[in-house]
């Protein structure tokens, strides 16, 4: 079965430096979200995509960006990178109207 | 918003032996809880999930059940194999995709180590 598709897996960037993300739904999912896992810790919410618009924010800070295209992949964008960054980072899919969500093998993301 | 707490941080047992995490919540309005695997350098994976209409719900040797007075929901592993060795994950989340909701919070993680 198809899953969920995210690149690159691995990432290596400077301080300061920009990155993006990309991450492609499982056909069929409308509904894409975001999580940032840090070493040792559990998941967190970042933001959601529902039918290419913004449905829910958590802890996201303002250094990052995302959106949703006509294809429904999505990109987080992550700017003026620090150290703190550096963690998984996980996209999430789900079919229209349901809450399953199914995650991808996930983005680690190394700032030096 | 949503809070859970998860328990035990890490749970190590005997191959054959049944494991058991616990998880609490503390948003009424959460209405679907669903339990992820993970392993190491690996995404989550979805081993079961219940939503607050049901009590319990089984699925081979994994089953969980829910108290939504207490607002406590459990993970029940039974007959354990080394390859149930893993980071476990609980989760609570309001709502239907594609609304405002359906935004996963998520418990601390339970280690569980299985030993042949």
């Amino acid at each position: 079965a198809a899953g969920v598709i995210q690149s690159p897996r691995h990432l290596i960037k400077e301080k300061r430096e920009t990155a993006t993300l990309k991450c492609y739904p499982i056909p069929r999912h409308d509904t894409v979200y975001w999580y940032q896992q840090g070493p040792g810790q559990d998941p967190q919410f970042l933001i959601s995509f529902y039918e290419k618009m913004q449905s829910d924010k958590g802890s996201i800070p303002d250094r990052f960006s995302a959106q949703q295209f006509s294809d429904y992949h999505s990109e987080l964008n992550m700017s003026s990178l620090e150290l703190g960054d550096s963690a998984l980072y996980f996209c999430a899919s789900s079919l229209p109207q349901t809450v399953t969500q199914y995650f991808g093998p996930g983005t680690r993301l190394l700032v030096l | 918003g949503e809070n859970v707490e998860q328990h035990p941080s890490t749970l190590s047992v005997q191959e054959g032996d049944s494991a058991v995490i616990k998880c609490t919540y503390s948003d009424s309005a959460s209405n679907y809880f669903p339990w992820y695997k993970q392993e190491l350098g690996k995404g989550p994976q979805l081993i079961i999930d219940i939503r607050s209409n049901v009590g319990e719900k089984k699925d081979q040797r994994i089953a969980v059940t829910l108290n939504k007075t207490a607002k406590h929901f459990s993970l029940h592993i039974t007959e354990t194999q080394p390859e149930d060795s893993a980071v476990y994950f609980c989760a609570a989340s309001i709502g239907a995709g594609g609304t405002s909701y359906g935004k996963l919070t998520f418990g601390q993680g339970t280690i569980l180590t299985v030993h042949p």
